[in-house]
């Protein structure tokens, strides 16, 4: 069954990085992309950016531009989001979802908390 | 650049007939889908391309997309369906959330 495993929950100061992992199984990697959305306590879905698994490229919203980065390791199936700078602003519930070729997302993972403070 | 409104909320009774709406300019030439979040979990994908239906998610949902306005229709709307929703569309390369509906089944 596909499954996007992603990583525990990340307690970090402002200015400082962080770098969330979200493991794919269950279905041909290359053959999805791979979206990190956002949730801050009590709002709605914020979408972050996405990599194609299979060449690598991806897109990213302009609010993030220079300061997210996704990347992709293939050996393990595995998408990461490097996220720089943070502020208290940043904190929030980060998902990767599987993007199919209809544009939409068929499977979230559980999410992965990140506090700034 | 290109956004999408959601009411902030719907109410509506057991078993009548719940409507939520996703504005944007000329969406009807934009795919759009909806997904369904209850609290703690994670969103799920309820419609997409519109107005098809992923296996497993019950027939009483329905979409449509005509001129500027997407609509989830909720027909028959129970209990377990007081849920956030939100719809969600492409702008080139970029995807757009709406800002979310909170539907409250009273």
């Amino acid at each position: 069954q596909v499954q996007l495993e992603q990583s525990g929950a990340e307690v970090k100061v402002p200015g400082a990085s962080v770098k969330l992992s979200c493991k794919a199984s269950g279905y041909s990697f290359t053959n999805y992309k791979i979206h990190w959305v956002r949730q801050a306590p009590g709002q709605g879905l914020e979408w972050l950016g996405m990599i194609v698994p299979s060449g690598g490229g991806t897109a990213y919203t302009q609010k993030f531009q220079g300061r997210l980065s996704v990347t992709r390791d293939m050996s393990t199936a595995t998408v990461f989001m490097h996220l720089r700078s943070l502020t208290s602003a940043d904190a929030a519930l980060y998902y990767c979802a599987r993007g199919n070729a209809e544009g939409d997302f068929d499977f979230w993972g559980h999410g992965t908390l990140v506090t700034v403070s | 650049s290109y956004e999408v409104t959601q009411p902030p909320s719907v109410s509506v009774s057991p078993g009548q007939t719940a409507s939520i709406s996703c504005s944007g300019d000329n969406l009807e030439d934009r795919f759009t889908c909806w997904y369904q979040q209850k609290p703690g979990q994670p969103p799920v994908l309820v419609i997409y391309q519109d107005k098809k239906r992923p296996s497993g998610i019950p027939e009483r949902f329905s979409g449509s997309n005509s001129g500027n306005t997407a609509t989830l229709t909720i027909t028959g709307t129970q209990a377990v369906d007081e849920a956030d929703y939100y719809c969600q569309t492409w702008d080139s390369n970029i995807v757009l959330f709406g800002g979310g509906t909170k539907l409250t089944v009273l």
